[in-house]
Order: C-alpha cells, then sequence, then structure tokens
C-alpha cells in the first residue's frame, strides 16, 4: 500500500547551517511528493512539490527532489535562519488523491 | 485568500462531552473537503474525506469518536465525542484529481482540550 516513512523527529541547528530531511515512500502508483511547513499556531502549508524524479522543486531557499531507485526524497536547505523554526511533513499522494503525510521533524534554529 | 473558515479556533471539552465543529468552504475550484486529526505529539492523520452533500462517515480512533458530515456544497461538519485526550482538528479541501493542483489546503485548525 501508499505509505511515507519520516524518521527525524526533532532537529536543531545554529543559524546558517545546513539542513537535510530525508524521508522513504512506498507506492504502486506514480508518485507525487511534497513538503509541508507548519509554523506555531497555524494550519501545515505546501512548501514544496516535486512530480519528476530527479528534478528540483525550489521555494524559498527550500530544495527538494526524490530518487526514485531509493524512493526516497528529501528537502534542503543551504542556510538556515531562526524564521525556518517551525515542524516541516513530507507527503506522499498515493492512489484515489489520498495524502499520507510523514510524523513530521521538528526544526528548531537558534541564533 | 482564505479558502477555509474554521470554526471555533479551539474548545475546552468536558470529559465525556461532545463537541461540533463547522468548517466553510470559499473557494469551489477545490470541492474535496476532508477532515484531519493532528495529536499532541504533531502527528498528522487523514480522517475523512467527504465529497457531496449528504455525505457521512463515521470512525474510532484511540482517544476520540468521529462523525462527520458533508452538508452543502460549501459546509462541512465533524462531530467528536468520547475525547480522552486533546488534539486539532484540521479542515482541508482540495480539488477533483485531474481538475486543478494535487495539493491539500489546510484550515486554521480547531485546538480541542479535554477538561
Amino acid at each position: 500500500g501508499d505509505s511515507v516513512t519520516q524518521k527525524q523527529g526533532q532537529v536543531t541547528l545554529s543559524e546558517d547551517d545546513f539542513l537535510f530531511i530525508n524521508c522513504t515512500y512506498s507506492t504502486t502508483t506514480y508518485p507525487t511528493l511534497l513538503w509541508y511547513v507548519q509554523y506555531l499556531g497555524q494550519g501545515p502549508q505546501l512548501l514544496l512539490k516535486v512530480t519528476t524524479a530527479n528534478n528540483k522543486g525550489i521555494s524559498r531557499g527550500f530544495e527538494a527532489t526524490y530518487d526514485k531507485g531509493t524512493t526516497s526524497f528529501h528537502l534542503q536547505k543551504a542556510s538556515v535562519q531562526e524564521s525556518d523554526s517551525a515542524v516541516y511533513f513530507c507527503a506522499l499522494v498515493g492512489g484515489y488523491q489520498n495524502f499520507y503525510f510523514g510524523k513530521g521533524t521538528s526544526l528548531t534554529v537558534i541564533p | 485568500v482564505t479558502l477555509l473558515e474554521q470554526n471555533p479556533r479551539w474548545r475546552l471539552v468536558p470529559r465525556g462531552q461532545a463537541v461540533n465543529l463547522r468548517c466553510i468552504l470559499k473557494n469551489s475550484q477545490y470541492p474535496w473537503m476532508s477532515w484531519y486529526q493532528q495529536d499532541l505529539q504533531k502527528q498528522l492523520q487523514w480522517l475523512f474525506t467527504l465529497r457531496s452533500p449528504g455525505d457521512k462517515e463515521v470512525k474510532s480512533l484511540p482517544g476520540a469518536d468521529y462523525l462527520a458530515t458533508r452538508v452543502t456544497d460549501t459546509e462541512l461538519r465533524l462531530q467528536v465525542a468520547n475525547m480522552s485526550q486533546g488534539r486539532t482538528l484540521y479542515c482541508t479541501c482540495s480539488a477533483i484529481p485531474g481538475q486543478g493542483h494535487t495539493e491539500v489546503f489546510f484550515g486554521k485548525g480547531t485546538r480541542l482540550t479535554v477538561v
């Protein structure tokens, strides 16, 4: 069945550090993979969408790609800022347009 | 632009009491409406997708029982009963597959606390 696994629960970085969050997925359909960000007190909102393997999605300094061979996709940012502190969810759009979310990675950026 | 209006934003729920939530869709381009729950550990879980007026579904999960109703093309409701642990309920909307962006839009959420 369709599923997504996000193992990193909490990440703490200093400003200007490199961010890398990884998820793995399983699906029998052609995957659409997304990254959502949830700031404190708000609902999740779409950050990036990747629909083609090895192509990059780019938004607000974040980059996302996926690797069909390893069924993994990741989110990265070269230099994080305190304002990037949030919870980041990877998500898979599977069969019947159902959305499957990872457990979330809580990012804290220390100034 | 606000796609969804969710109320209330928060509610204290006496143990054993049910609570009713309401969500209004503001943009007909995204007619598939759903409920998600987020637990205290931030884990998001899909509950229901109700596509047409009159659709109704029930579900029991650890910590709460749910009854969801698509009242009209623009209104979705959720009754939460027997809640033992706090959680946040999000109303979402999305396009019909093939007719728009593959994306789910979240409302601002209703935070429920058991007292």
